[in-house]
Parts: C-alpha cells; structure tokens; sequence
C-alpha cells in the first residue's frame, strides 16, 4: 500500500512569492491534514480538509490556505512568502471524520525562503 | 500554552532493556493518544494510540499507559532494540470533529548496542 506521498521534496522561494505544495493521501482515506514544523519548534497544525471541505484550521494567517480534490488529493498555498515560512510542511490522511483513526504522514516539504 | 509536553529532551538506553518515554497534558477534553516515532529526513511514523476509555494498549514491543487521573501516559518499549533510536512525539486530540493533533516536543531516544 503507498503512503502518503509529498511534492516536491523541497522548494526554494523568494520572500512576497508564492508556494504551492502537494499532498496524495493513502488510498480509502478522505481527510486531509497539514502540518508546519519550523526549526527549533513542533509540529503545527495548519489546515484539515474533508471530503472537499475545510474542516479546521490552525492560528495561521490567511495566506496559508488550501483545497482538497475529487480525488482527495491536496495542495497548500502559501501567498506572500515571509522568511518565517520556512519550515518542513508535513501532510497526513486518515479516515473519514467520525472515528477517532491515526493520521499517517507523508515525509514532507522542506520550503527555504530567501 | 503547550497542552502536551514531553519534559525529557532525550534519553539513553541500552540495547535489551526498556525504554519508557513520558508525555503529560493539561487538557481534559483530549479522548485519543497516539505515539509516533520519527527519524531524520523522513515523516513522523504511527507507532500506537489509545482510546481514553482505555488505560493501556500493548502492540509488540510496544505498549502505551494512559493515566487520566494524572494526566499522563508514557510508551514503554522492551526490549529496546538500535534501531529504535529516533524521535518520539506523543499527540493528543479531542473528539472526531476537530481534526487537529496537539504534538509535544519530542524526545531523542537513543538505544545503544
């Protein structure tokens, strides 16, 4: 079975542009998570996505938003780039909401802002 | 306000014996647990988790205690084998309609031959 798989692996931006990341989530899961590790931090919550919909959303500015596919697929977008966006961007899946079921995680996107 | 800490940066045990790694919470609405373990350059792996109606679940080598009372629970793994060295991050979260997990720190597990 594939896990979750991230592209790309890593990605340097320049400050004010845009990022865009992606996630495939394990097959059979619907929900869609996203994480920020930044240096010397833990893990953040960012964004949970659900059959299409944004289900969460973590204390991150609006510039970080996203969307789930069809195929519950993910991209998040991270506008107006500042040096303190870089950081390991993790995606996770799982089943559907309604169950308490383990996130598994993707092994990331390392962003550097220039 | 970190809810969920791991207050151990690191530890050190030897190949064979047990590793018990600790993680304390403060929020009383939190109902699910979950263990993972993570090495260098790759995602956090899904180790164990446990229910808050239960106060113990065992996977292999692997068992998780969870205290509510105290709120604590702790990962012991035995025996401990080398490649057990890595990161662990305990997590925790509330209700199925949230979606978020709370990670603590993480603690450097380091199992020596």
């Amino acid at each position: 079975e594939a896990g979750v798989t991230q592209s790309p692996t890593h990605l340097i931006k320049t400050r004010g542009q845009q990022a865009t990341l992606r996630c495939s989530p394990i097959s059979g899961h619907t929900s869609v998570y996203w994480y920020q590790q930044a240096l010397g931090l833990g893990l953040q919550f960012l964004l949970w996505y659900d059959e299409g919909e944004e289900r969460n959303r973590g204390n991150f500015p609006p510039r970080f938003s996203g969307r789930q596919f069809p195929n519950y697929s993910s991209e998040l977008n991270v506008n107006a780039l500042e040096l303190e966006d870089s950081a390991l961007y993790l995606c996770a899946s799982s089943l559907g909401q309604g169950s308490s079921q383990p996130q598994h995680f993707g092994d990331g996107t390392r962003l550097s802002i220039l | 306000d970190q809810q969920v800490k791991q207050n151990s940066p690191s530890l050190s045990v030897q190949e064979g014996r047990i590793s018990i790694l600790n993680c304390d919470y403060t929020n009383s609405m939190f109902d699910y647990f979950l263990w993972y373990k993570k090495y260098p350059a790759e995602g956090p792996t899904f180790l164990i988790s446990i229910s808050s109606i239960k106060d113990k679940n065992e996977d292999g080598r692997f068992t998780v205690f969870l205290n509510k009372s105290a709120k604590h629970l702790s990962l012991h793994i035995v025996p401990s084998q080398p490649g057990d060295s890595a990161v662990y991050f305990c997590a925790a979260s509330k209700g199925t309609s949230y979606g978020k997990l709370t990670f603590g720190q993480g603690t450097i597990l380091t199992v020596h031959p």
